[in-house]
């Protein structure tokens, strides 16, 4: 069964520095996603991206983030200048067309900011 | 603006009790609803959705009914295993407005006891 796969699983780093996590979404998808989920809160959409362009972003989604799609099988999050407050479980979730709803989820990488 | 209130975990029960997990939301519309569930150490699994009013999803033995004219999505089981111990997470897509994002609830974490 196809799934979408994230990597690291887990990656640590120090505050400043630029970390880029990685995802493969499912083939055939079109449409791309990054969440996030702070220890012990709720899930938070980040970013959503279409036609090699983000279609939208939410207010957490700040300069410091960028998304990109360097060669059409990698769908990577860009954290410019990381932030304790950035330590979280990213989720990358793709999704197909044709009026499918369903949004399929990699395994996360949690993200540690020291 | 969307929303969706879950009520506060942990639910801790015994083998083959029934389960009832609250969910309500808020929205502009008539939204899809879902239920999302994350075992220990994996990414968010979609669960059941139901996609209008009345419409029952069900999966595994777990069931929930879109009622529009409570706002709620309650997830239940009528005899939980220790392998359903998850966390639950209730969302809403937005039907009538260009976002495609979904919105969660804060996560409900079941504890299942032999």
């Amino acid at each position: 069964e196809p799934e979408v796969t994230q990597t690291p699983s887990h990656q640590v780093t120090q505050m400043g520095q630029e970390v880029i996590l990685r995802c493969v979404p499912i083939s055939n998808h079109l449409y791309f996603y990054w969440y996030r989920q702070i220890l012990g809160q709720k899930v938070e959409f980040l970013v959503s991206f279409y036609n090699n362009e983000i279609s939208e972003k939410s207010e957490i989604f700040d300069d410091q983030f960028s998304v990109e799609r360097p060669d059409g099988s990698n769908f990577t999050l860009k954290i410019r200048s990381t932030k304790l407050e950035d330590s979280a479980m990213y989720f990358c979730a793709s999704k197909g067309t044709g009026g499918s709803y369903e949004q399929y989820f990699g395994p996360g990488t949690r993200l540690t900011v020291t | 603006g969307n929303s969706v209130t879950q009520m506060e975990g942990p639910v801790t029960l015994s083998e083959e009790a029934f389960l009832t997990i609250n969910c309500t939301y808020t929205a502009t519309g008539y939204p899809s609803l879902f239920w999302y569930v994350q075992y220990p150490g994996e990414g968010l699994q979609l669960l059941l959705k139901a996609t209008k009013a009345d419409d029952k999803g069900s999966n595994k033995g777990f069931e929930a009914t879109y009622r529009k004219e409570t706002t709620s999505f309650h997830l239940e089981k009528g005899s939980v295993q220790v392998s359903d111990s998850a966390v639950y997470f209730c969302a809403l897509l937005p039907r009538d407005t260009g976002r495609r994002a979904l919105t969660f609830g804060s996560g409900t974490r079941l504890q299942v006891q032999p």
